[in-house]
């Protein structure tokens, strides 16, 4: 089975810090993707990864950035942490378009971060 | 752009009896739609999608989904509802540009069993 794991399930921190969020899959996928939840809205993309140093903006990227040095892990980065950014962070990973099972998407457990 | 609605925020449903959650898609092309499912505390789980092929596509715990070009329209079904299928249930519908993984989400349904 995938395995996706983010680095925290709660995370609580203030107005201004930096904020590092942790996503690690174990499926050698190439594709990983960062998403916020919030209720009425849905799922957003933040960013997307295609592989080992490439990166793409979602849909809301503005305040985030992100990080991809291994295949692996895929890390989201709030830069100076806002109220606004607190939400359910959600990472997940997928296969190649040219495998057996393209776009479907494997999540984590989600980090529900508050920042106050 | 691609996108996809779900009209309804919740959905109730008695035990024993159908349920039904509404999915209509927009997209240039040939659609490529999923359902996923987020149970309480939990990330999102994939439950079916469609690509090609029939317009009933089976997928886990007994759901399936009807797809229907004419009314743009992915709905997920299942002949009889359990308690246990309570929970959010996500449309989405892939990005249609080629060599994209990008998919877009729709915002949701509470579906609630009742008892």
């Amino acid at each position: 089975d995938v395995k996706v794991t983010q680095s925290s399930r709660y995370l609580v921190k203030r107005t201004g810090e930096k904020v590092f969020l942790e996503c690690v899959q174990d499926m050698d996928h190439e594709n990983m993707f960062w998403y916020r939840q919030d209720p009425g809205l849905g799922l957003r993309l933040i960013y997307f990864s295609y592989d080992v140093k490439m990166k793409e903006k979602g849909d809301i990227p503005e305040g985030y950035s992100v990080s991809r040095e291994k295949k692996e892990r895929f890390s989201l980065i709030l830069e100076s942490a806002s109220t606004n950014q607190t939400s359910m962070y959600l990472c997940a990973s997928s296969f190649p378009i040219q495998a057996e099972r393209p776009y479907e998407q494997y999540f984590g457990p989600g980090t529900r971060l508050t920042v106050t | 752009a691609q996108s996809v609605a779900q009209p309804e925020d919740q959905v109730n449903v008695a035990e024993g009896n159908p349920l039904t959650v509404k999915c209509t898609y927009s997209v240039s092309g040939n659609p490529y739609l999923f359902w996923y499912v987020q149970y309480p505390n939990r990330g999102l789980q994939f439950l079916l999608k469609y690509i090609t092929g029939d317009n009933l596509v089976k997928g886990s715990y007994g759901f399936e989904a009807e797809f229907n070009k004419s009314q743009t329209s992915f709905h997920l079904k299942k002949p009889s509802a359990l308690v246990s299928d309570s929970a959010l249930y996500f449309c989405a519908v892939r990005d249609v540009r080629k060599g994209y993984q990008k998919v877009t989400f729709g915002t949701g349904t509470k579906l609630q069993v009742i008892p």
